[in-house]
């Protein structure tokens, strides 16, 4: 357990659903982050908050939506998928911004889009 | 970010120690070198990190070359769950983690 949990694990989804990934870190961590791990490829990392500001967003399309609410939880909604979205979604947190900082990871959520 | 690289595989024995190359010659001055790895099925987990010196933690030793373009991550005693991926990383932009292909470890009992 690292302290960042993440709901569902695993979501099926039509490409005309919409859909919400949630994040919470129990760590009392000012900065969070989402990544796609697609098969065969290297983690990418897709959106940055920073004391529930967005700070970064990697040219992620419109149909990947985020939400920070509070420094504790992350949201990823989803809606319009293709099917070349399907990966392994990956919450992580930091203690801060500096770069000194490592991340903690969740589980990641297994999205397969139909 | 600067580029990191590092062998695809590596094989060792459990209850020996492991050593995890990694070549960063454009290295900046001001890059920390961090370590991550990944379990199968499992998000990346933090290892260790460090900026200039030598680092030991309860997981594994981080061991800097004095000109920086290199570093080595050890594993004193591996064990079958050491089995993973380890992604050697630069960190100079902000908060920015670039992982790349990584090297897969595997244990033999």
């Amino acid at each position: 357990e690292t302290g960042v949990t993440q709901t569902p694990r695993h979501l099926v989804m039509g490409m005309t659903n919409k859909k919400s990934l949630k994040c919470e870190q129990h760590l009392g961590h000012n900065a969070m982050y989402w990544y796609k791990q697609s098969a065969k490829k290297p983690l990418e990392l897709m959106f940055v908050y920073s004391l529930e500001e967005r700070v970064e967003n990697n040219s992620v399309p419109s149909r990947f939506s985020p939400e920070c609410p509070n420094s504790s939880h992350l949201f990823l909604h989803l809606h319009t998928l293709q099917p070349e979205d399907s990966a392994l979604y990956l919450c992580a947190s930091s203690q801060g911004s500096s770069i000194s900082y490592e991340q903690y990871f969740g589980p990641g959520t297994r999205l397969t889009v139909t | 970010d600067a580029k990191t690289t590092q062998p695809n595989s590596m094989e060792s024995n459990e209850e020996e120690p492991v050593h995890l190359p990694c070549n960063h010659s454009t290295i900046s001055g001001t890059d920390y070198i961090h370590w991550y790895r990944q379990l199968p099925s499992q998000g990346p987990e933090y290892v260790i990190h460090g900026l200039t010196s030598n680092v030991n933690n309860r997981m594994a030793s981080l061991a800097i070359a004095e000109d920086r373009k290199s570093s080595t991550l050890i594993l004193h005693r591996a064990t079958l769950r050491d089995a993973a991926v380890y992604y050697c990383i630069l960190r100079g932009g902000w908060q920015k983690l670039v992982f790349g292909q990584g090297t897969r470890l595997t244990i033999n009992p």
